[in-house]
């Protein structure tokens, strides 16, 4: 069966450090891979997402950045936090032959 | 105005009620996903709808294209399905985007 795991599950990071989130899904081969943000009190944001290795589109502009150095891994990475960079981040896939969308446990990230 | 509306934003029951929770949506769709948010913050995808009804125990969901619009049903609610109900639509044309509705807050009272 498919599963997808995202760590680490809570951070707190000052202003300026770097992050990097990591997700990983197991058990499909080739699915598409997103990166979605809650700010609070907010919906669900999409940041980016993959549909295959090397393959990152955006979808706002941002302090964030993604890789896919693998086909069944995703990182969320930024060079220097800002404050509004806080939020509830949540890695998610979906197989090519359907349409069903499956949430990673999510990421509790604190800028202070 | 947002592209995906749910009502009520809140809605508190007593157990074993009847609820239903609505989302309207302004664009052509492929697909709508009905997803359940935990108070950890856990999401879980309750169901994918393109056309028609499907049901899964006590939930049922529904979707009229014509009308754009969704609803989701909770027969014989229970404490436990206390949790944020979000809708989100898949737009026409293979868009990779989800959007989403704000969400429903759903309490159930013992």
């Amino acid at each position: 069966s498919q599963t997808i795991h995202q760590w680490p599950a809570t951070l707190v990071q000052p202003v300026g450090s770097p992050l990097s989130l990591e997700c990983t899904v197991e058990g499909t081969s080739n699915p598409n891979l997103y990166w979605y943000r809650q700010a609070a009190g907010r919906g669900l944001q999409l940041l980016f997402y993959s549909v295959g290795i090397g393959q990152i589109s955006s979808e706002v502009p941002q302090n964030l950045s993604a890789s896919r150095p693998q086909d069944r891994q995703f990182i969320l990475s930024s060079k220097k936090l800002l404050l509004s960079d806080s939020g509830f981040y949540l890695c998610a896939w979906r197989g090519g032959s359907g349409n069903t969308i499956y949430f990673g446990e999510g990421s509790w990230l604190t800028v202070v | 105005k947002n592209e995906v509306e749910q009502s009520p934003q809140n809605l508190t029951a007593q157990e074993g009620e009847f609820i239903t929770i609505n989302c309207s949506y302004s664009v052509g769709i492929s697909a709508l996903h009905w997803l359940q948010q935990h108070p950890g913050g856990g999401i879980v995808s309750l169901f994918m709808l393109s056309s028609g009804k499907k049901k899964h125990g006590r939930l049922i969901a529904t979707i009229n294209i014509q009308e754009k619009h969704s609803s989701l049903h909770i027969t014989a609610s229970h404490p436990r399905d206390s949790a944020v109900y979000i809708c989100a639509v898949r737009r026409q044309g293979g868009s990779e985007k989800l959007v989403f509705g704000k969400g429903t807050k759903l309490t159930v009272n013992p």
